[in-house]
């Protein structure tokens, strides 16, 4: 089983639509927890970490189920500039930051 | 936020030549950088953690003497892909971590490599 998993995608949405994705990792023992965005042949920015209570940053919603070692993150009133690769990050042991492999999402006019 | 640039941006050389790619984190020290490489439609592959002051840890099937990572100062990361082939031809990015409370990794803007 890979470290960190994601949903595979691509996920195609008009504009407005709400969508999420979902992330689970192997490792109990991991630490902290992000969503990075990456657009094409540029560098991965980090979005948003995740807390155990859950974030929210407008339009976007974090949360984190530890007891299941899964992650989630929701985009409200989907925008076409939303279109990017999403990455699920996971940091254990503070030097080992995993990344999944990523989901895709084309937010369509 | 945090800053890491990287350099160049873009390198297109001759089979057999090296290249190297510097990775600076320009507001805050950093004594463990990240290297990765991406081909297209793929996820980050990484390839070598870097640590300031020792040797850099490589990740299962990266060639160590292909690819020279040098960590000489807490601001400066270097990766020298030596005698580089066409299938070296690659997106290369670096990240730098930012220790703390909240640790974060700050990415560099990326290399792409093309080996002719």
């Amino acid at each position: 089983r890979k470290e960190v998993e994601q949903d595979p995608g691509p996920f195609n949405v008009p504009e407005g639509a709400t969508v999420a994705f979902n992330c689970t990792y192997s490792n109990s023992a991991s630490q902290s927890f992000f969503w990075y965005r990456q657009d094409c042949r540029k560098e991965p920015k980090l979005l948003m970490s995740v807390y155990s209570s859950g974030n929210e940053d407008g339009r976007f919603t974090a949360q984190l189920n530890r007891a299941s070692q899964y992650i989630s993150l929701l985009i409200r009133d989907s925008k076409l500039s939303d279109s990017a690769t999403y990455l699920c990050v996971v940091d254990t042991y503070g030097q080992n930051f995993v990344f999944g492999p990523g989901t895709r999402l084309s937010v369509l006019p | 936020g945090a800053v890491v640039s990287q350099h160049p941006s873009r390198v297109i050389c001759k089979s057999g030549t090296s290249v190297k790619i510097e990775c600076r984190s320009l507001d805050f020290q950093a004594t463990t950088m990240f290297w990765y490489r991406q081909f297209p439609k793929q996820s980050l592959m990484l390839m070598a953690t870097s640590n300031e002051g020792s040797k850099a840890t490589y990740e299962q099937g990266v060639e160590k003497d292909k690819f020279l990572i040098n960590h000489a100062s807490l601001t400066l990361s270097t990766l020298t892909v030596t005698s580089a082939h066409p299938e070296d031809s690659s997106f290369y990015i670096c990240s730098a971590l930012l220790q703390g409370v909240n640790e974060k990794l700050f990415f560099g803007s990326g290399t792409q490599l093309s080996v002719l």
